[in-house]
Parts: C-alpha cells; sequence; structure tokens
C-alpha cells in the first residue's frame, strides 16, 4: 500500500519570503502522480500543483514549484514571495497510474506573518 | 456553472442512529469518492464509485456504506453512527478521459458531530 509523509505538522514565514514544505512516499510503482493540495480556513480543497512521476521536469506553477526526487521518494512544496493569502493546511497526495483514488499525507499548516 | 455540492453542511446526531450525508455534481463525472478528514490523518478514502451501480471499499470503510443509483448523487450512509466517526466529510468527484491523469473536484464538507 502507499503511504506518504508529511513531517512537518506546523510552518510559518515571514511575508515575501520563500517557505519549502516536505512530502515523501513509499511506493512499488513506476508510474504515478503527485499533487499538493491547498485547504484554507474556508475548508475547500484547492489543486496547487501536480507532478507526473515519469516527468523528470519540474512542475511550476507562477509561484508555487515542486522538486521531484523520483529515486529518494521525495515531492517538496516551494512557495515563492509569500503571501498572506497562502495561510492553509497544505497537502501531498499520490495517485497511482491507472486508477482513481488518492492517498493523502497528513498536512502541514502553514501560516504567513506579516 | 458545473459544481459538486454536499448537504447539510453541518450534522449534530446522537450514537446509534443512521444519517446520511448527501452529494450531487453536475460535471457528469464517472467517478465519485467520500474520503473523512480528521487531525493528524489528513483524507482519508472512505467508499467511491466509478459509475452507476458501481461501488468499492476504501481505506476506512467500516460503519459506512453508499450506492450510486444515478451518476450525480452518491449519498454516504453511516449505518449506527458512533463517536470516532465525529469528522468532516469530504465529497469528490473526478472525469473518467483518457488522458494521464484525471483532477478530483471537492465539495465544501460536512461537519458531522456525533454525541
Amino acid at each position: 500500500a502507499q503511504t506518504v509523509t508529511q513531517s512537518q505538522p506546523e510552518m510559518s514565514v515571514q511575508e515575501a519570503e520563500t517557505v519549502t514544505l516536505s512530502c515523501t512516499y513509499d511506493t512499488s510503482e513506476s508510474n504515478y502522480y503527485l499533487f499538493w493540495y491547498k485547504q484554507p480556513p474556508s475548508r475547500q480543497m484547492i489543486l496547487v500543483i501536480r507532478q507526473e512521476a515519469y516527468k523528470q521536469q519540474n512542475a511550476t506553477e507562477n509561484r508555487f514549484s515542486v522538486n521531484f526526487q523520483k529515486a529518494a521518494k521525495s515531492f517538496s512544496l516551494k512557495i515563492s514571495d509569500s503571501q498572506l493569502g497562502d495561510t492553509a493546511m497544505y497537502f501531498c497526495a499520490f495517485m497511482k497510474h491507472g486508477v482513481h483514488d488518492m492517498r493523502f499525507g497528513a498536512g502541514t499548516r502553514l501560516t504567513v506573518k506579516p | 456553472d458545473a459544481e459538486i455540492t454536499q448537504s447539510p453542511r453541518h450534522k449534530i446526531t446522537e450514537t446509534g442512529r443512521q444519517v446520511t450525508l448527501a452529494c450531487h455534481q453536475t460535471w457528469n463525472h464517472n467517478n465519485m469518492f467520500w474520503y473523512r478528514q480528521d487531525l493528524g490523518h489528513g483524507l482519508r478514502l472512505i467508499h467511491y464509485s466509478y459509475g452507476v451501480q458501481d461501488t468499492n471499499k476504501g481505506e476506512v470503510s467500516d460503519g459506512y456504506s453508499v450506492s450510486r443509483s444515478n451518476t450525480e448523487d452518491l449519498p454516504l450512509t453511516l449505518e449506527s453512527a458512533a463517536s470516532s466517526q465525529t469528522s468532516v466529510y469530504f465529497c469528490a468527484s473526478s472525469p473518467n478521459k483518457l488522458s494521464s491523469y484525471n483532477e478530483q473536484f471537492f465539495g465544501p464538507g460536512t461537519r458531522l458531530t456525533v454525541l
């Protein structure tokens, strides 16, 4: 079974600075997808960024980028120029290719301080 | 606009009662999912469906059931509510495209308290 581990329950960062959230996963699969979801206080789950395991290039979406290390089974999220609106829970998630259900990590609560 | 809704948004019930949480999506997605969110566990999959009349157990299915009689709805039933089922419940849906992956779209969540 796949497991997803987020080792940082809480983090904080000053506005405009950069922060990196960690995620590791355990799988024997070679083809899969990884995701970062944001959950603000409204509770709505919002997809931030995704990465296909067969792609070596790290995904980037505006201020959000990932560092995908397939051999190390690591998938960290970097948020540049942090904004107050980035304050949220962030969840790392894994999806095996060919199926539709996801496995989530326990989450990291990020606080952006003014 | 297409959307996914959950009702009720908040529910308080008593131990032993049957409770049904509704999930409705208007995207015509084949796949629908129920998760529960608990502190320290993230989201855990309860049940999922890949189409009408199809249901499958997830990671934490004990005490829960679902049925899929149409594409739009996947109600989640707690047959006899227990205090351990106090949680926030999320419904999600995804299409069944032939693309590389199918993004899941989440509802707003239902906070259930079992006293």
